[in-house]
């Protein structure tokens, strides 16, 4: 079965860290996607990567960067954390070059700024 | 531009009536439309999908969505609900057109089905 995994679904950090967040998927699939979600708002799509070391911005990339130096790994960095970061980060990934197939999500990791 | 319109923040619906979910979309080629359900402190779990073909379209769990090219609309429905259905559901549209990655999803409505 599909499976992607967060490595933390809750996280507690401090105004001004800085925060990893890890996604691993085991679909061998190249698209890799990072969204917060947030109440009444949806999904906004912050950054996604179509291959390993590619990536390109979506559409609130500010105050964050990714890493991706694994097909199977994708990873969310919040350079120096603010409280409005604070929200709930979804990973996703889906098959190359197929627009018709659907995203598969992990289960989310809730993130909390202090 | 893309973009997705749930109407309703809510649906209330008694355990064993229909629901239905709305959605309309905007998009400028060929939309591929999508229905993800959330349950509690879970990511999304694709339900259906429509990229071309018949306009009613099956999915899991007893869902199904008719797609109406004439008034842009991608309703969820099901014939009788299940307390269990009680979630949060989005739509969502990629453009087909350009086969692009950028998916827009729409804010998502939560539905109660009551006992």
């Amino acid at each position: 079965d599909v499976k992607v995994t967060q490595s933390s679904r809750y996280l507690v950090k401090r105004t001004g860290e800085k925060v990893f967040l890890e996604c691993v998927q085991d679909m061998d699939h190249e698209n890799m996607f990072w969204y917060r979600q947030d109440p009444g708002l949806g999904l906004r799509l912050i950054y996604f990567s179509y291959d390993v070391k590619m990536k390109e911005k979506g559409d609130i990339p500010e105050g964050y960067s990714v890493s991706r130096e694994k097909k199977e790994r994708f990873s969310l960095i919040l350079e120096s954390a603010s409280t409005n970061q604070t929200s709930m980060y979804l990973c996703a990934s889906s098959s190359p070059d197929r627009a018709s197939q659907p995203q598969h999500f992990g289960d989310g990791t809730r993130l909390s700024i202090l | 531009a893309q973009s997705v319109a749930q109407p309703e923040d809510q649906v209330n619906v008694a355990e064993g009536n229909p629901l239905t979910v709305k959605c309309t979309y905007s998009v400028s080629g060929n939309p591929y439309l999508f229905w993800y359900v959330q349950y509690p402190n879970r990511g999304l779990q694709f339900l259906l999908k429509y990229i071309t073909g018949d306009n009613l379209v099956k999915g899991s769990y007893g869902f199904e969505a008719e797609f109406n090219k004439s008034q842009t609309s991608f309703h969820l429905k099901k014939p009788s609900a299940l307390v269990s259905d009680s979630a949060l559901y989005f739509c969502a549209v990629r453009d087909g057109r350009t086969g692009g990655f950028k998916t827009i999803f729409g804010a998502g409505t939560r539905l109660f089905v009551k006992a």
